[in-house]
């Protein structure tokens, strides 16, 4: 089945705790993308990685880091997280750098105490 | 400003309506159109794109109207399962997402 798989899908931690949330595809894409979603402001993209090697930063990149080693993984990692970094994440993947149609992961629910 | 521009609702209406809500988007240089429905605490989903000529899948027909720039979608005969969040969506170099309309359908 094609898909987009992120874990966690819940996380609850503490300030200053490193975590990584995990975003792996099976379809293919060459473009990936992290977006966090809060109330009122809609999807917000974090970074993007248009291949393997590439990536770029999206609106609100400041206090986390992406790698793409291959290209199915597309990891997000939060060095130093922070309370205003709870938010709802959602990672996604296209086949075309030039479509606007994403696949979307369950997103990863995540609370910073 | 919001690049794309979105009423938040909520829609509430009766199951067997039909309901329309638009979306405004400030560049004119946007290139692409969207609808994306995400259910409560779900993933965004596809709904369709939307073309210059207008477009309809079944119950939904999408509009653009480039000169005020805008796009809009239509339910007709709108269903229980109709109720979530449309997100419209914008294109050109990069892809912004509106905050949602949420819309429920009563029955």
């Amino acid at each position: 089945e094609a898909q987009v798989t992120q874990n966690p899908r819940y996380l609850i931690t503490v300030t200053g705790k490193k975590l990584t949330v995990t975003c792996s595809q099976n379809m293919n894409h060459e473009y990936m993308s992290w977006y966090r979603q809060d109330p009122g402001l809609g999807l917000r993209q974090i970074y993007y990685s248009m291949n393997v090697e590439v990536t770029d930063k999206g609106d609100v990149p400041e206090g986390y880091k992406v790698s793409r080693k291959e290209k199915r993984n597309f990891p997000l990692i939060l060095e130093s997280p922070s309370p205003n970094q709870t938010s709802l994440y959602f990672c996604a993947s296209s086949p075309l750098t030039n479509t606007g149609e994403l696949f979307f992961g369950e997103g990863s629910r995540l609370t910073v105490l | 400003r919001k690049e794309v521009e979105q009423d938040p609702g909520p829609f509430n209406v009766p199951e067997g309506a039909t309901v329309a809500f638009n979306c405004t988007y400030s560049n004119s240089a946007s290139q692409s159109f969207f609808w994306y429905r995400q259910d409560c605490r779900k993933e965004p989903k596809l709904l369709m794109s939307v073309y210059s000529s207008g477009n309809e899948d079944g119950r939904f027909t999408a509009q653009l109207n480039r000169a005020s720039q805008y796009i809009s979608l239509l339910i007709r005969d709108s269903k229980l399962s109709d109720s979530a969040t449309y997100l419209c969506v914008v294109k050109r170099s990069k892809i912004i997402f509106g905050s949602g309309t949420r819309l429920s359908i009563r029955p």
